[in-house]
């Protein structure tokens, strides 16, 4: 059971052009999602999170939204630089109980043409 | 990758022998966290440890592996009679668990490749 889908395994963005990048969920207790980016061999660098009592977060060019009742998140990098080019990894976690264990998505490889 | 340290990065082992991972959390942290990238899929959750307790080890299979985090020195995840199908990046992550703040930083990964 996926709860967490990322439906684009890829996506090719233009230097300069808005990248955005799509999140679905299923599971109505996440309260808290995380965008993580991650180059091969590596591991995941944490980029931009959101609570669920909001439905914006911006840093600098990364902005993500969240619609809760489409069960939707999205990140949005504006301008898209060449050093963006990665694995994007949606990530979500639930309130309640001991664990904040999260939940990813398959991800999505980002890739921006010079 | 905000201080998280795994060693080793990459580990070499046979079919049935035994595989140490050891994760050492960011200074201040306290909740360890270990996660494993199996080839082309997302990471997957395994288990969560604080100091000295396995808080939730609802992702670790039920035989070969277990995990400790001691009161002192780093969390270890151990694999015993490795098989080719744990061959898998395996990651570490760390967390404080402050009020309003579930971010967990990664470490660089174990890449356990099994022969």
């Amino acid at each position: 059971d996926q709860q967490v889908k990322q439906n684009s395994p890829s996506l090719s963005v233009q230097e300069g052009r808005i990248s955005i990048l799509n999140c679905d969920y299923t599971n109505s207790m996440f309260d808290y999602f995380l965008w993580y980016k991650k180059y091969p061999a590596e591991g995941p660098t944490f980029l931009i999170s959101i609570s669920s009592i909001k439905d914006k977060n911006e840093d600098g060019r990364f902005t993500v939204f969240l619609n809760k009742s489409a069960k939707h998140l999205s990140l949005h990098i504006v301008p898209s630089q060449p050093g963006d080019s990665a694995v994007y990894f949606c990530a979500a976690t639930a309130y309640g109980g001991a664990t904040n264990k999260l939940i990813f998505g398959t991800g999505t490889l980002l890739a921006v043409q010079p | 990758n905000a201080g998280v340290m795994q060693n080793p990065r990459h580990l070499v082992r046979r079919r049935g022998q035994e595989a140490r991972l050891r994760c050492s959390p960011m200074k201040g942290h306290s909740h360890v966290y270990w996660y494993r990238q199996l080839p082309e899929e997302g990471l997957k959750f395994m288990v969560y440890l604080q100091k000295e307790n396995i808080i939730d080890e609802s992702g670790m299979p039920k035989e070969r592996f277990s995990a400790e985090f001691p009161k002192e020195g780093p969390s270890i995840l151990r694999i015993q009679q490795v098989v080719r199908g744990d061959s898998a990046a395996y990651f570490c992550a760390s967390s404080p668990l402050r009020a309003g703040d579930k971010t967990q930083y990664f470490g660089p990964g174990t890449r356990l490749l099994v022969l």
